[in-house]
């Protein structure tokens, strides 16, 4: 079954800490992936995506994710932690299924950033 | 060029009362795919309108219904609301099925 596994409920760390943030997937075929980004009472924003290619993506906001094809992972990371980015994370597969093509989402991380 | 819009914002219901979402697709996409973000959820998969034909659909009841028009534009209704349909409302667009873009959503509370 198409699945996307995001380990971590919450995550707590330090404003200028480094951070990573994991999803693993269960896909047969070559995944689309992204991730997303929620601040309280508002909509998705996306951060990346991953379609084919370079397996290290840049996105918005300074976040980047690493493609693992060998461990079905797609892990968000970012070298430094703003206070702003305190928010959830969504990492998401678009899957497609007898013609319809939908996107499966993890259940989120929350990130708290300490000052 | 105009992205996905979503009407109303927020909506307060009584359980058993109907609700009617609307969405607006961003120019151009012809595919509109909508979701149910619980509280503390990441979204599910509702159902998918593709040139104005019901194109898939996840595990929800039959009162989850919905509507696309000509221009694109869709509706999700909900008949016979419970307490449990509280939630986000996610409307995402695309071409065929390439890339989806999401609405800021309209968020439902079922009193």
């Amino acid at each position: 079954a198409q699945s996307v596994t995001q380990p971590d409920i919450h995550i707590t760390v330090s404003e200028g800490a480094s951070l990573e943030l994991r999803c693993n997937y269960s896909y047969g075929a070559t995944p689309y992936l992204f991730w997303y980004v929620q601040s309280p009472g508002q909509g998705l924003q996306l951060l990346l995506k991953y379609f084919s290619g370079d397996t290290l993506v840049q996105g918005i906001k300074g976040f980047e994710a690493e493609f693992k094809r060998s461990q079905s992972s797609f892990n968000l990371r970012k070298p430094s932690v703003h206070w702003s980015d305190a928010a959830e994370y969504f990492c998401a597969v678009g899957a497609g299924t007898s013609g319809t093509y939908k996107y499966i989402f993890g259940t989120g991380t929350r990130l708290k950033v300490l000052a | 060029e105009t992205g996905v819009t979503q009407s109303p914002t927020h909506l307060i219901k009584t359980r058993g009362q109907q609700v009617t979402l609307r969405c607006s697709s961003q120019s151009g996409h012809n595919t509109v795919s909508w979701y149910q973000q619980a509280l503390g959820q990441g979204p599910q998969f509702i159902f998918q309108y593709y040139r104005e034909e019901e194109n898939g659909r996840g595990n929800f009841p039959p009162r989850f219904s919905g509507l696309q028009f000509p221009n694109y534009s869709s509706e999700l209704n909900v008949n016979a609301l419970e307490l449990d349909d509280s939630a986000l409302y996610l409307c995402a667009s695309s071409w065929d099925n390439g890339e989806q873009f999401f609405g800021p959503g309209t968020r439902l509370t079922v009193l």
